[in-house]
Formats: structure tokens, C-alpha cells, sequence
């Protein structure tokens, strides 16, 4: 079944303690994308990859950082969250980069960082 | 930069019945795609409707129909035949040639058995 798959669905953890939610798609997507959503903001960018290697900020990109080593999985890394980063996370993979085609959502991960 | 506004935080609909969901947009690009995404309770983002902004006819999906005006930067959604499961947040999005999706901030709909 083609998906994206984000891993945990759920983390609660403290202030400072460096965390991973990685992401990954089986359908050979070159772009891959982190939207975070809050309340009365909607969904916005923090980073995106156009292909393996490649990556670059979105809107909201300050305490996170991405790597992109293989083009099926692009992992969200907060070095020291801070509560600001308490939010639901959202990976995101489209076929081509280039051309704005659909694209596919993960589940999502809902942070808390006390 | 792109923003898109969603001015309506909430609506409501009878089950039946028609609704139509505002979003407006601002880009100085001239090449873009407009979606509307649907959030259930489960809170996964589920296409609704795609529109290319070279073309001119509006984009239908069954009971979803988009009104799409180009010079007034407006794209709406109407739901026809409004159902219990058309409840859910739904949000406006832009995106440009590099892929990158901008949301507008969401409206909640509810819908009245």
C-alpha cells in the first residue's frame, strides 16, 4: 500500500531532551516536506527536501533540522525542543518536485514538550 | 510570499444541503495550483480538489465544485448534498512550481442531521 508513515504517532517529553520523529514513503517521491499545524494557524513549513541531499527552509524552520540520505525517508530533528515546539506534526511526499502535484500526508505526530 | 485567507473559522450545514467555503489567495506568481484539503477528526489530510490556475473551468469532484476567479484571487468550495462525513476542518492551499503547499488557517464544518 503506498503511504507515508511517521513514526511515534504520540511523544511527550521534556524541555531540552533531543528527539527524532522520522518520516518515510514507499512510493519513490523525490520531494518530501514537515508541516507543522497549531490552532488558528493552519499548516505551515518548516523544512522541505527537492531530492536526496537536498534540502532546504521553509517558513517556520528556527529549532528543527532535516537530513535527506535516502530518498525514502526525511527525519524531523529537534536538537533541545522547547515548549514553543509543542504542536502536530505532518510529513508530507509528492512524486516530483517541480510540479505541484498532490501531496500525500502522514498520519501525524502530536508532540508535547513540557 | 504567498498568503492564503480562509475567513469563515466555523460554518454549518444541514445534512442536504449546500454549503460554500471562502478562500482568497494573494501570489505575484503566475503559474500555481489551488487545493482545498479535508481534516477529518482522525486528523489526516485528505485531498478534496485540485485546480490549476491556467485553466479556466472549474474543477468538480462528484458533490465538491470549486469557483475559481482568477482576477479577484478567490477559490471557494461548494459541497452539494451536505453528509454526516463532510464534517471536518477543511483548508485552502497554494502552491507554486517548487511544491511548497501555504495554507490558509482552516474552517471547522459541522453538519446538522
Amino acid at each position: 500500500e503506498a503511504q507515508v508513515t511517521q513514526n511515534p504517532r504520540y511523544l511527550i517529553t521534556v524541555t531540552g531532551k533531543k528527539l527524532t520523529v522520522t518520516c518515510s514513503q514507499n512510493m519513490n517521491h523525490e520531494y518530501m516536506s514537515w508541516y507543522r499545524q497549531d490552532p488558528g494557524l493552519g499548516l505551515r513549513q518548516i523544512y522541505y527536501s527537492m531530492n536526496v541531499e537536498v534540502t532546504d527552509k521553509g517558513d517556520v524552520p528556527e529549532g528543527y533540522k532535516v537530513s535527506r540520505k535516502e530518498k525514502r525517508n526525511f527525519p524531523l530533528i529537534l536538537e533541545s525542543p522547547s515548549p514553543n515546539q509543542t504542536s502536530l506534526y505532518f510529513c508530507a511526499s509528492s512524486l516530483r518536485t517541480g510540479t505541484p502535484l498532490e501531496q500525500y500526508f502522514g498520519p501525524g505526530t502530536r508532540l508535547t514538550v513540557t | 510570499a504567498q498568503t492564503v485567507t480562509q475567513s469563515q473559522p466555523e460554518m454549518s450545514v444541514q445534512e442536504a444541503e449546500t454549503v460554500t467555503l471562502s478562500c482568497t489567495y494573494d501570489t505575484s506568481e503566475s503559474d500555481y495550483y489551488l487545493f482545498w484539503y479535508k481534516q477529518p477528526p482522525s486528523r489526516q489530510m485528505i485531498l478534496v480538489i485540485r485546480q490549476e490556475a491556467y485553466k479556466q473551468q472549474n474543477a468538480t469532484e462528484n458533490r465538491f465544485s470549486v469557483n475559481f476567479q482568477k482576477a479577484a484571487k478567490s477559490f471557494s468550495l461548494k459541497i452539494s448534498d451536505s453528509q454526516l462525513g463532510d464534517a471536518a476542518m477543511y483548508f485552502c492551499a497554494q502552491s507554486t512550481g517548487a511544491n511548497n503547499l501555504f495554507f490558509g488557517t482552516g474552517t471547522r464544518l459541522t453538519v446538522i442531521p
